[in-house]
């Protein structure tokens, strides 16, 4: 069965960056694009970015151009999230989600809850 | 890329049909059938539910259905359920190859 498992929650200080992990198992992972969603105290869901997993390639929310870097490591089936100058606007949930190969997500993680605080 | 408009809540009795609206621009949900629906329970994962528009992942309730004119798509969940009550996001595929979410909708079940 498909599944995609976060790595923990982490606390930083605004200025530093996080990288938040998502390793995915059950379906083969160069086959399908992997997304990344966060979701701030009482907001919506907002898409940040998707990577590619076989070639590395990315794209990204304007919002993020800059201070957002997903990387993919194919050995160990893992996604990466790092998001630099952190600030308190920053801490949310985040998501990554397996593509469905119709342009849109069909599995989630389980989040990773990102809190910036000094 | 702004995101796209929802009605912040929509309610509804048991058994009565509900719909959700989700208006973009031509460079997103007119420009594209690549509309997506999910459904979101506070502290969970988000829940997959409509893609391509209108069509439903397996296991999905056939309760759930959707639809679109112009720029505009819509959810419409029809024999409401006390389970359904959760937040509703719609989710676009754009020009620049990126995505975007709506605004969200809170469904009550009165």
């Amino acid at each position: 069965q498909v599944q995609v498992v976060q790595s923990g929650a982490e606390v930083k200080k605004p200025g530093a960056s996080v990288k938040v992990s998502c390793k995915a198992s059950g379906y083969i992972f160069t086959d399908y694009y992997l997304h990344w969603v966060r979701q701030a105290p009482g907001q919506g869901l907002e898409w940040m970015g998707w990577i590619i997993p076989n070639s590395g390639v990315t794209r990204y929310a304007q919002k993020f151009q800059g201070r957002v870097t997903l990387t993919r490591d194919t050995s160990i089936n893992t996604a990466f999230m790092e998001l630099s100058s952190l600030r308190s606007d920053d801490t949310a949930i985040y998501f990554c989600a397996k593509d469905s190969g119709s342009f849109s997500v069909d599995y989630w993680g389980q989040g990773t809850l990102v809190t910036v605080s000094s | 890329q702004s995101a796209l408009t929802q009605p912040a809540s929509v309610s509804g009795s048991p058994g009565q049909s509900i719909t959700i609206s989700c208006t973009g621009t031509s460079s997103d949900v007119g420009g594209y059938d690549y509309v997506s629906w999910y459904q979101h329970h506070p502290g969970k994962a988000p829940k997959f539910m409509i893609y391509d528009v209108s069509k439903r992942p397996s296991g999905v309730s056939n309760r759930f259905s959707g639809s679109k004119s112009g720029n505009t798509a819509s959810l419409t969940i029809s024999g409401l359920q006390a389970e359904d009550e959760a937040d509703y996001y719609c989710n676009s595929y754009t020009s620049s190859s990126t995505y975007v979410f709506g605004t969200g909708t809170k469904v009550t079940v009165l």
